[in-house]
């Protein structure tokens, strides 16, 4: 069925540095992804979004990597800040919106100083 | 504009008990969603609306209703609590179904 994972489930990154969070989807017919951040005690923020005709999208301090190939999508923050401590999401939809989106289980990130 | 808000913040329900869980957005947002967020898991989309008058079922329906009488409201009514009901509820909008969504706080549910 339709399954959207995470490879790592806390990622440790040093101020300054940068940070890449992954994800892998399952169904092939996914053809918009989206990126959000959520933090303690708060609704998820969207962060960018990607459509599978493109490989690639930057956003402030983001970049989202599309590989269709092998089915993973990427998020990229350049120069980590402690305010980027959350936990990151990806989602998946096959329908074009968001309307039926997928979300995977998430990636805590620690920013440390 | 106060954007998406959500009430109340913390409800605790006996099994059996029926509830709304009321979700409002003051930005003229055409499409609007519900989601429950469950430990250790990502979001799952209840009901959605992509306009007044238009609901429609996402991944975890059952034991849920909603309607959509005006394009500022989109209450989520429990039926008849159980405890797998007990989770953190989301409510969402956005101008259309493929633009960026906006999250309320949310209101953590526990059925006893």
């Amino acid at each position: 069925g339709e399954s959207v994972g995470l490879h790592l489930p806390t990622l440790s990154v040093q101020e300054g540095d940068n940070s890449i969070i992954n994800c892998a989807y399952s169904n092939s017919a996914s053809d918009y992804f989206i990126w959000y951040k959520q933090e303690s005690g708060k609704g998820p923020q969207f962060i960018i979004d990607i459509r599978s005709n493109m490989d690639k999208r930057q956003g402030q301090r983001v970049t989202v990597l599309l590989n269709k190939t092998v089915k993973h999508l990427s998020l990229q923050i350049a120069a980590t800040q402690p305010g980027d401590s959350a936990v990151y999401f990806c989602a998946e939809d096959y329908t074009g919106t968001a309307s039926k989106l997928t979300f995977g289980t998430g990636t805590r990130l620690q920013v440390t100083l | 504009n106060a954007g998406v808000t959500q009430t109340p913040k913390f409800q605790v329900l006996k099994t059996g008990q029926s509830m709304t869980l009321q979700c409002a957005q003051d930005m003229n947002h055409e499409y609007m969603s519900w989601y429950r967020q469950d430990p250790g898991m990502g979001l799952r989309l209840i009901h959605y609306s992509v306009g007044a008058g238009i609901t429609d079922q996402g991944e975890v329906p059952n034991g849920y209703n909603v309607s959509r009488s005006t394009t500022e409201d989109f209450p989520l009514r429990l039926l008849s609590a159980a405890p797998s009901q007990t989770s953190v509820y989301f409510c969402a909008s956005s101008y259309e179904a493929a633009g960026e969504q906006f999250f309320g706080p949310g209101t953590r549910l526990t059925v006893l």
